[in-house]
C-alpha cells in the first residue's frame, strides 16, 4: 500500500537554527514528490516538485532533496515567517491523485 | 493570475442535509481535484476531473460526488450529511494530471455538520 510518513510531527527552532524535515515514502512507481507549505486557515501552497533520485531544488532558505526512499526539506537560517505546516506528497503510477503525509508543524521563535 | 477560488468559505449544515461546494480553477488548468482535510486523517483524495470526465476516485462513499463543467469549473456534492463529514474541503487545479503535475490549492470550504 502506498504510504507517506513525515517526521518529526512538530519542530521548534530558534531563528537562525538550521534543520531538516524528513519524508519517507513507499509507492508503486513514483511519478513525482511534492512539498507544500500550509498556513493556518489556508490551503497548501506549492513549493517544489522532485521527480528522480538525486534531484535537488532550492528556494530562498529551503532546499529539497530526493532519494529512492525519502526526501528531505532543509531549512537554512529560518525566520519566524517560515513557521507553518510542511506537507509532503507523492504521486503514484495510478495517476490523478497525491498521497499526503501528516505534515511537520514548524515553529520558529525569534 | 488569479488562483483557485472556492465558495463558500464556511458552511454550517445539519445532519441529513446535502451541500454543494464550488471551485473555479486557475485559468488554463483543465484538471481539478478535490481533497478532504481533517486533523485525524490529514489530506485525503476525493476525486479528479479532467475535461468534464472523472478520471480517478478515492475511497469515499457514494454520498460524495462531483462534476466538472466545460469551462473547467467544478462542484462537489455531499448528500445525507453525517457528523464525520465535518472537514476542510480543498479544491486544486493543475495543468496536467494530478499525480505528476503540481497541484495548486484554493483556501478551502470549512464544512461543519451539526
Amino acid at each position: 500500500e502506498d504510504q507517506v510518513t513525515q517526521s518529526p510531527e512538530a519542530l521548534r527552532l530558534q531563528e537562525g537554527e538550521s534543520s531538516s524535515l524528513n519524508c519517507s515514502y513507499t509507492v508503486s512507481g513514483l511519478r513525482g514528490l511534492f512539498w507544500y507549505r500550509q498556513d493556518p486557515g489556508k490551503g497548501p501552497e506549492f513549493l517544489f516538485t522532485l521527480y528522480s533520485a538525486g534531484e535537488e531544488k532550492e528556494k530562498e532558505r529551503l532546499k529539497a532533496t530526493l532519494t529512492k526512499k525519502e526526501s528531505f526539506l532543509h531549512i537554512t537560517a529560518p525566520k519566524p515567517e517560515d513557521s507553518a505546516t510542511y506537507l509532503c506528497a507523492v504521486g503514484d503510477n495510478q495517476g490523478g491523485k497525491l498521497i499526503f503525509g501528516q505534515g511537520t508543524e514548524l515553529s520558529v521563535k525569534p | 493570475k488569479a488562483g483557485v477560488t472556492q465558495t463558500p468559505r464556511y458552511l454550517i449544515k445539519t445532519r441529513g442535509q446535502q451541500v454543494t461546494l464550488s471551485c473555479s480553477p486557475i485559468s488554463g488548468h483543465r484538471s481539478v481535484s478535490w481533497y478532504q482535510q481533517t486533523p485525524g486523517q490529514g489530506l485525503q483524495f476525493l476525486f479528479e476531473y479532467f475535461s468534464e470526465t472523472q478520471r480517478n476516485k478515492g475511497n469515499f462513499p457514494g454520498r460524495f460526488s462531483g462534476r466538472q463543467f466545460s469551462n473547467s469549473r467544478s462542484e462537489m456534492n455531499v448528500s445525507t450529511l453525517e457528523l464525520g463529514d465535518s472537514a476542510l474541503y480543498l479544491c486544486a487545479s493543475s495543468i496536467g494530471q494530478g499525480g505528476n503535475s503540481p497541484l495548486h490549492f484554493g483556501n478551502g470550504t470549512r464544512l461543519t455538520v451539526t
